[in-house]
């Protein structure tokens, strides 16, 4: 069955340098949506990608979605404190399947 | 505050236990979506109602069941509980149906003891 892989399970980085995940996945994706968990809480919506192609910014985040829809990306630019969880990729079609997610660490 | 709200938060029961967590939707929401997150570990899709009907089944064990109430409210159901079962319940739910934005809800910590 389809499978979306996430890349790298985990990041540490010092403040201040940059952060990226991948998602994969061998079959077409639908739209891929991106979410944020901070530690102790619960997923929330960060953004939707349907065009192939397709580049979102917001602030210091960068979204992109590949050309072949097989790929999706989420650049952080110069992580702040605030930019600490888990940050998860979703194909939204009607197998609603999530990748595995990845942590973003700021080290001390 | 996303609107979904989740009962209860906390949950500690034995093995062989039932249990039933409840979800009520964000106002206008159709569809609800139950998802399983173990410690540290991504989320498992188990099931979604859209207005009243099943619309998607996830990795959901027999063992469990769902409903979803004309209200649109949404109970999750955990029989014969196992240790493996311990994990964090989440609801969401959306607009409609697949592509629209899920809004989760502060989710329900289930021990098994």
């Amino acid at each position: 069955g389809q499978q979306v892989m996430q890349i790298p399970q985990y990041q540490h980085v010092q403040e201040g340098e940059d952060f990226t995940t991948y998602c994969n996945s061998s079959t077409t994706l639908s739209n891929i949506q991106w979410y944020k968990q901070r530690p102790g809480g619960h997923p929330v919506f960060l953004i939707q990608l349907v065009k192939s192609g397709e580049v979102k910014k917001q602030k210091r985040l960068t979204f992109q979605f590949g050309e072949a829809k097989k790929n999706s990306s989420l650049h952080i630019t110069a992580t702040q404190t605030t930019d600490v969880g888990t940050y998860f990729c979703f194909d939204s079609n009607y197998q609603l399947i999530w990748g595995a997610g990845t942590k973003l660490i700021i080290k001390p | 505050d996303s609107g979904v709200t989740q009962t209860p938060k906390h949950l500690i029961t034995a093995t062989g236990q039932r249990v039933t967590l409840r979800c009520s939707p964000r106002s206008g929401d159709l569809s609800v979506y139950w998802y399983q997150q173990s410690l540290d570990q991504g989320l498992q899709f188990l099931i979604q109602y859209y207005n009243g009907e099943e619309r998607a089944k996830g990795n959901i064990l027999e063992r469990f069941s769902a409903q979803q109430f004309p209200d649109l409210h949404s109970e999750l159901n955990l029989s014969s509980l196992e240790l493996g079962d311990s994990a964090l319940y989440f609801c969401a739910s959306s607009v409609r149906s697949w592509g629209d934005t899920q809004y989760f809800g502060p989710g329900t910590r289930l021990t098994v003891l």
